[in-house]
């Protein structure tokens, strides 16, 4: 049981490049999450998916687009990164939206 | 969600219980009181949850007074792995709340 696993660990873009993070979790959750951290600051949800087919805007949405693949997997995607975009990403999981989430090890993305 | 107050850092000695207080005097009746922590570089870690009774798990007790205006995170014995920023959080359990909202949370230091 590996819970919530994220890909890459780590990676670096130039400026509009695109990527997209992988995550997927093994818990059999309804709702999965992605926040960003940046550096000295808590963490900030940028979309979230209430359950399989279902996608919904967080708090910080703007420049990422999301796909939940299957009930495993939800992606995010950064179709042209910015350097604003420089962050730790951590995806996360719960049973329902309500309930205790779940972290992954977060992606560590630069963005020169 | 209601407004918490933690101090900024603690310093507990290995082997003793670490006390970590949290306030939260707007709570309302239906929010619970979580408790997270994020060790270095890592994504951040569920460890308790509570509305009105204390609750005890594997990785630490929590203490909630009878007004629910404060809540204490015990620790019982306190290693070195425990070093982390520990995060109270109070929300709601149902309705339309989603995001985990992380404020600066409290930075316990064990010493050996």
């Amino acid at each position: 049981n590996a819970g919530v696993t994220q890909t890459p660990k780590f990676q670096v873009l130039k400026t509009g490049q695109s990527m997209t993070l992988q995550c997927a979790q093994d818990m059999n959750h309804n709702s999965m999450y992605w926040y960003r951290q940046d550096p000295g600051m808590g963490l900030r949800l940028i979309y979230y998916s209430a359950s399989e087919g279902t996608t919904d805007k967080g708090e910080v949405p703007n420049g990422y687009n999301v796909s939940r693949l299957n009930k495993r997997e939800f992606s995010l995607r950064l179709e042209s990164a910015a350097p604003s975009q420089t962050s730790v990403y951590f995806c996360a999981s719960s049973e329902n939206r309500q309930e205790t989430q779940y972290f992954g090890p977060g992606t560590r993305l630069l963005v020169l | 969600d209601a407004k918490t107050t933690q101090p900024t850092s603690m310093d507990c000695a290995e082997g003793r219980a670490a006390n970590l207080p949290c306030n939260h005097s707007t709570i309302s009746g239906n929010e619970y009181v979580y408790w997270y922590r994020q060790i270095h570089s890592q994504g951040p870690q569920y460890i308790i949850h509570g509305l009105k009774n204390n609750e005890t798990n594997e990785m630490a007790s929590l203490i909630i007074t009878e007004d629910r205006k404060s809540s204490t995170l015990i620790l019982p014995h306190a290693t070195l792995r425990d070093t982390a920023v520990y995060y109270c959080i109070v929300r709601v359990a149902s309705g339309s709340a989603r995001q985990l909202t992380f404020g600066s949370g409290t930075q316990l230091t064990v010493l050996p």
